[in-house]
Formats: structure tokens, C-alpha cells, sequence
């Protein structure tokens, strides 16, 4: 089954502690996106990677890092947690750069809360 | 317009109607719009994707138009149905390949 997995889906850490969510697709898709969601702000964009190698900052980069070293696997860092990077975060793919031609597929969120 | 705006951000819709909302963005620097649907404890799911002026696209009861000369696309539900209800999100795609998501409109729809 074509999918966007992401993991873990709930996470309660404490300030500081560092800690990484993966995301995987099985599609062979180009493009990879990370995003978080927020009441009252809508999905901002915080990385994301137009192939393996490739990664830019979205709107809401601070506090986060991400590799791309397989085409498959784009993981989040958050390398020093703090209590407003409590969020749920989504993974997207797209089989081609920018979606210009391909819709985004999501991943089915973490929801992390940093104490 | 500097941002991505939806409104209206709630509707409530009595089964059986019509209803659109609108999704406006800047018309400088376009590339591409999507539209999604996100159900509560899900996650979204593509309704269209659109690139040229004039385009219109339709799946079923749902239909979308896009303006972006003067930076707007409109999202229509035709005979809305309970499992209608959802936030409608679109997204702007710049050619810079950044995406900005708009907040969304919540539609309920009333039995």
C-alpha cells in the first residue's frame, strides 16, 4: 500500500532533550515536507527537500533540522526541545518538486508535547 | 495579498444545499494551488491540483475554479451530504517550491 508513515505518533518529552520523529514513503516521491499544525495558524511549512541531498527551510525553520540522505526518509530533529515546539506535526510527499503537477500525500501526524 | 486567506473559516450548511468558500492568495510569484480535505483525526487528502488561469476542476459533487490574475480560486459543494463535513484547506505553491497552507474553512453540515 502506497503510504507516507511517520513515527512515533505521540510523544511527551521534557524540555532539552533531543529527539527525532521519522518519516517514510514507499511511493518513490521527489519531494518531502515537514509541517506543523497549530490552532488558529493552519499547517506552516517547516523544511523540506526536493530530492535526496536537497533540503531549504519552509517559513518556520527555527529549532528544527532534517536530513535527506535516502530518497525514502526525511526525518525531523528537534535538537534542544522547547514547550512552543509542542505541536502536530505532519510528513508529505509529492512525486515531483513543488507541486506543481502532484498533490501531496500526508503522513497521519505526531503529536508531540514538550513539558 | 501577502498571505493565503480562507474564508469564510466556519460555514454551517443545512444537507441538500449548495455552498462554496474562497481561497485567496498572491497573484505574484504563482505556481500551482491545491485543495485539500481534512477530517477530523485524519490527515489531509487531495481534492485538486491547479495551475493555469481559468482552470476548473470537478470530482463529483465538488468543483474548483482558479483566477490567478487577480489571485483567487473557489472551492464549490453541490447538494451537501453529511460526509461533506470537514476543513477545506488550499495551498499555494510559489515557484520558489515553498507551500503555504491557508487556515481553512470548517464546514459542518446540518441533517
Amino acid at each position: 500500500e502506497a503510504q507516507v508513515t511517520q513515527n512515533p505518533r505521540y510523544l511527551i518529552t521534557v524540555t532539552g532533550k533531543k529527539l527525532t520523529v521519522t518519516c517514510s514513503q514507499n511511493m518513490n516521491h521527489e519531494y518531502m515536507s515537514w509541517y506543523r499544525q497549530d490552532p488558529g495558524l493552519g499547517l506552516r511549512q517547516i523544511y523540506y527537500s526536493m530530492n535526496v541531498e536537497v533540503t531549504d527551510k519552509g517559513d518556520v525553520p527555527e529549532g528544527y533540522k532534517v536530513s535527506r540522505k535516502e530518497k525514502r526518509n526525511f526525518p525531523l530533529i528537534l535538537e534542544s526541545p522547547s514547550p512552543n515546539q509542542t505541536s502536530l506535526y505532519f510528513c508529505a510527499s509529492s512525486l515531483s518538486a513543488g507541486g506543481r503537477y502532484n498533490e501531496q500525500f500526508f503522513g497521519p501526524g505526531t503529536r508531540l508535547t514538550v513539558l | 495579498i501577502l498571505n493565503v486567506e480562507q474564508s469564510p473559516q466556519s460555514l454551517h450548511v443545512q444537507e441538500g444545499d449548495s455552498t462554496n468558500f474562497t481561497c485567496s492568495f498572491p497573484s505574484s510569484n504563482f505556481y500551482a494551488l491545491h485543495w485539500y480535505r481534512w477530517e477530523t483525526a485524519k490527515s489531509p487528502e487531495a481534492l485538486f491540483v491547479m495551475t493555469l488561469n481559468g482552470d476548473e476542476k470537478k470530482k463529483g459533487r465538488i468543483s474548483a475554479t482558479l483566477n490567478t490574475k487577480e489571485g483567487y480560486s473557489y472551492l464549490y459543494i453541490k447538494g451537501s451530504q453529511p460526509e461533506d463535513s470537514a476543513t477545506y484547506l488550499c495551498a499555494f505553491i510559489r515557484r520558489d517550491d515553498k507551500i503555504i497552507f491557508g487556515k481553512g474553512t470548517r464546514l459542518h453540515i446540518l441533517p
